[in-house]
């Protein structure tokens, strides 16, 4: 079965600017979840989705930081604008659905300069 | 709240060498406990997990069991590889709202 796809694979801005990431989750994966991994970290949770519903985005910085899932399938992550803390990889993952194995796109890595 | 205390690295080893990678937790009820691998410019893959205490969780000559009394996951190999050098994490999954908590990973590097 095709994997998570995210793209892009990297991206450089400058701070202020705005940036999207996008990612196509595992066909028929009812849980998509949005990860941050700051350099020498695990990865933390930024906001999980259930079909086109969150369920969690209590990690998520509301301020300048905002995401979708339209009808369900496809999900993009957007900053605006960009903070030099923002410098990560952000991690898509999907699942089947809760409490089902996560799988894990490449990630998209973001510079902030 | 849920966390993962794993052991800090690097961890540098020669093949053939045995690997111990250590990694705690805190955590209401009774977790799923996982070890993930990440390799360079690659996403996250599940390694191995167990559901519950004396669980032991294999794959690829990996192990690592659930400890229950000690609230640990230690993962282990017999015989390192190069093509083992990677990023390991252990994380837990919050048995009521399924959320996964990490360890700040591993970096573990085998030389030939």
């Amino acid at each position: 079965e095709a994997g998570v796809a995210q793209s892009p694979r990297y991206k450089i801005i400058e701070k202020r600017q705005s940036v999207a990431f996008w990612c196509n989750p595992i066909s028929g994966h009812a849980t998509l979840y949005w990860y941050q991994q700051i350099l020498g970290q695990g990865p933390k949770l930024l906001i999980q989705f259930q079909n086109n519903g969150v369920v969690d985005d209590s990690q998520l910085p509301k301020d300048r930081f905002s995401a979708e899932r339209l009808k369900g399938v496809d999900s993009t992550l957007k900053i605006q604008p960009a903070k030099l803390e923002d410098s990560a990889v952000y991690l898509c993952a999907s699942s089947p659905g809760e409490g089902q194995p996560q799988h894990f796109g490449d990630g998209t890595r973001l510079s902030i300069l | 709240g849920d966390s993962v205390t794993q052991m800090e690295g690097p961890v540098t080893l020669s093949e053939e060498a045995f690997l111990t990678i250590n990694c705690t937790y805190t955590a209401t009820g009774y977790p799923s406990l996982f070890w993930y691998v990440q390799y360079p410019g690659e996403g996250l893959q599940l390694l191995l997990k167990a559901t519950k205490a004396d669980d032991k969780g294999s794959n690829k000559g990996f192990e690592a069991t659930y400890r229950k009394e000690t609230t640990s996951f230690h993962l282990e190999k017999g015989s390192v590889q190069v093509s083992d050098s990677a990023v390991y994490f252990c994380a837990l999954s919050d048995p009521y709202d399924y959320k996964l908590s990490f360890g700040a990973g591993t970096t573990v590097t085998v030389r030939a």
